[in-house]
């Protein structure tokens, strides 16, 4: 079964400052990763994913991450963080029956 | 046009009643899910829909139950209330059979239990 970890429920970090969260899975299988967003009050929205193509992948809002298969990671990173930020995200990894699976998400501030 | 949309958006009921959300993709999905957002805000799938027919039961309380009439909508009945079913429950769609596609998410409904 396939499963993801986030590490870090709470993450803090000045306008302006490297945005880094952390995200490992589980997968016997090829994995399909994904990063969402959920500002509050409102549903999820894709960020990026990653579908073997290419390990670095690119998303909205200057949002990037990295698939590392030896790590296991899929961490999310943006080098300038912006107040507009602030939200909670999840990490999902494709499962079994075609569902996502999703981590416990980590909520992100932004400090002016 | 929303892509993924759910009625109602908020919902407060008394403990023992009957409630229904609903839920329609415009999006041409095979696929359909219910997931439960928890107050930790920790996402569960409850149930998923391939075409009508149902794929997975996630260990559900047999007093929700799920109904498609067609591919494009996928309904939650809750009966019986109870306190600790209060939470935000999302609808989502995706195309069936590709792993690596995305799953579009509706807004959610707020169900109070009170």
């Amino acid at each position: 079964a396939q499963s993801v970890t986030q590490l870090g429920s709470h993450v803090s970090v000045s306008e302006g400052a490297l945005v880094l969260l952390r995200c490992n899975y589980s997968s016997s299988v090829p994995p399909y990763l994904f990063w969402y967003v959920q500002y509050p009050n409102q549903g999820l929205q894709l960020l990026l994913k990653y579908t073997s193509a290419a390990t670095l992948v690119k998303g909205i809002n200057g949002f990037e991450a990295e698939f590392k298969k030896s790590e296991t990671s899929f961490h999310l990173t943006k080098p300038s963080a912006h107040m507009s930020d602030a939200a909670e995200y999840f990490c999902a990894v494709s499962g079994d029956g075609n569902k996502l699976v999703f981590g416990a998400g980590t909520i992100l501030r932004v400090k002016s | 046009d929303t892509a993924v949309s759910q009625t109602p958006k908020y919902l407060v009921t008394q403990m023992g009643n009957d409630k229904s959300i609903k839920c329609e993709q415009n999006l041409g999905h095979d696929t359909m899910y219910w997931y439960k957002q928890d107050s930790k805000k920790f996402l569960k799938i409850m149930f998923s829909y391939n075409n009508k027919e149902l794929i997975i039961n996630e260990t559900v309380p047999n007093r929700f139950s799920p109904k498609s009439p067609d591919k494009a909508h996928l309904n939650l009945h809750i009966n019986s209330l109870e306190l600790g079913d209060s939470a935000v429950y999302f609808c989502a769609s995706k195309g069936w059979g590709d792993k690596g596609t995305e799953a579009f998410f509706g807004q959610g409904t707020r169900l109070t239990v009170v």
